[in-house]
């Protein structure tokens, strides 16, 4: 079954890049990796997705290792309007497969 | 705004009422998507629509619980005689065929 692993939670810097890790060995071919994160009490916020490439878009950067088993979701220069749980999902066909997520805190 | 819409944004009943809730999606979207979210936890699907029609339900739909989306625009979601164990965040999506979900600021439910 399809299944993404990430840490607990992670702590930053204000205003250093953050790289947040993900594992996901049981990914099959036309799975997509999406990132989301989730602020309390609010719901998810689309944040990148990808295939085999890696990504880029004015919210972060994507970068997903050559043998699609994992990926990492860069924050170029973290804000503290950038701490939320951050979940890593397999798309498969039309179901986001989510994991428990890695909640950011961003130290000022 | 013209994201994913939810409503009501917080609901209190007691064991054995029911309960419906509605979404309206982004306009433009012909996907909406249904989850239900614990403390703690991401998200679980439940069902989605492409258009009208309702092309999945997950096990964890059971049979007091059903979704609609007349006409292909907004949907509702219903839980007959609630249990304490429905109480959870009602998520909604919506999305093109191919595209990522954008998900509205859901539903809390709360069973007394």
């Amino acid at each position: 079954d399809a299944k993404t692993t990430q840490p607990n939670s992670m702590e930053s810097n204000e205003e250093e890049p953050v790289h947040l890790p993900c594992n996901h060995s049981t990914i099959s071919g036309t799975d997509y990796i999406h990132w989301y994160r989730q602020l309390p009490s609010q719901g998810p916020e689309y944040v990148i997705h990808g295939l085999t490439s890696n990504v880029n878009n004015r919210m972060a950067s994507l970068a997903i290792a050559e043998d699609r088993k994992s990926s990492t979701l860069i924050l170029h220069r973290a804000t503290l309007r950038d701490a939320a749980v951050y979940y890593c999902i397999l798309r498969r066909n039309y179901q986001l497969i989510w994991g428990a997520g890695t909640k950011l805190i961003i130290k000022p | 705004d013209t994201g994913v819409s939810q409503d009501p944004r917080h609901k209190i009943t007691k064991r054995g009422q029911n309960v419906t809730f509605r979404c309206d999606p982004i306009s433009e979207h012909n996907r909406l998507y249904w989850y239900r979210q614990t403390l703690g936890q991401g998200p679980e699907f439940l069902t989605y629509f492409q258009n009208e029609a309702q092309l999945e339900k997950s096990r964890l739909l059971s049979d007091r619980f059903s979704a609609e989306r007349p006409k292909g625009s907004f949907s509702t979601l219903e839980i007959q005689r609630t249990e304490q164990g429905d109480s959870a965040m009602y998520l909604c999506a919506s999305s093109f065929i191919r595209g990522p979900q954008h998900f509205g600021d859901g539903t809390r439910l709360s069973i007394l």
